[in-house]
């Protein structure tokens, strides 16, 4: 089955400190991974989308990394503020689907 | 405001009702799409839309229907809503598929069944 996975639900961490959120996906053949933001209450606010051909992308303090091979991406965050926390959810489409498999995501939180 | 909006942003209802969720979106995207999302789940699919006039099912269809006459518009109705619909309702919106395409999301309808 074709799943995506984050741990831990929930991360609690200083402000200032660099961290790093993880998603694992079950099957290597995809074609892109999505990150998303979720502040209480609201939407998704996409952050970075990375195709199954690229490694990296970057977006001001967020890095987003992609392992196929391992099943693996990862989110980092540098300089970590107040105004990052929220959850973090990504979001995988594998071969042969037309639909986004969504992780339950990771709620962050910096404490001031 | 350019955007994507749904409505209502609340909304309580009894078992049986027939109940529509409306999204509306002035990119002029072609894709949009409906999830629910519910703990321990995540987001899963109820519906999407390539263009006016072209619906397809996804991962949980049961219980709603959609139709899209206008690009922009997009309304989910669950015609005899079941307890189990309860959840949050999110449309989003997309330039085309999701195969090269970030998908963008409205605020969401919180919907109460009783």
């Amino acid at each position: 089955k074709q799943e995506v996975t984050q741990i831990p639900a929930a991360l609690s961490v200083p402000e200032g400190e660099n961290l790093v959120l993880n998603c694992s996906f079950t099957d290597s053949a995809i074609y892109n991974l999505q990150w998303f933001r979720q502040d209480p209450g609201k939407g998704l606010t996409s952050l970075l989308l990375i195709q199954s051909s690229q490694r990296e992308q970057t977006s001001g303090r967020l890095n987003a990394s992609l392992d196929k091979s391992s099943g693996r991406s990862t989110l980092y965050i540098a300089a970590s503020q107040p105004g990052d926390s929220a959850t973090y959810l990504c979001a995988v489409l594998y071969f042969g689907n037309e639909k986004l498999t969504f992780g339950t995501g990771t709620r962050l939180t910096i404490i001031p | 405001d350019a955007g994507i909006t749904q409505s209502p942003r609340y909304k309580i209802t009894e078992t049986g009702r027939q109940v529509t969720l409306m999204c509306h979106q002035t990119w002029s995207h072609s894709y949009m799409f409906w999830y629910r999302q519910d703990l321990g789940h995540g987001l899963r699919l109820i519906y999407y839309s390539a263009a006016a006039d072209i619906t397809d099912k996804g991962e949980v269809p049961d219980g709603y229907v959609v139709s899209r006459s206008k690009t922009e518009n997009f309304p989910l109705t669950l015609e005899s809503a079941t307890r189990s619909q309860t959840s949050v309702y999110f449309c989003a919106s997309s330039v085309a598929g999701v195969l090269y395409n970030e998908q963008f999301f409205g605020p969401g309808t919180r919907l109460t069944v009783l």
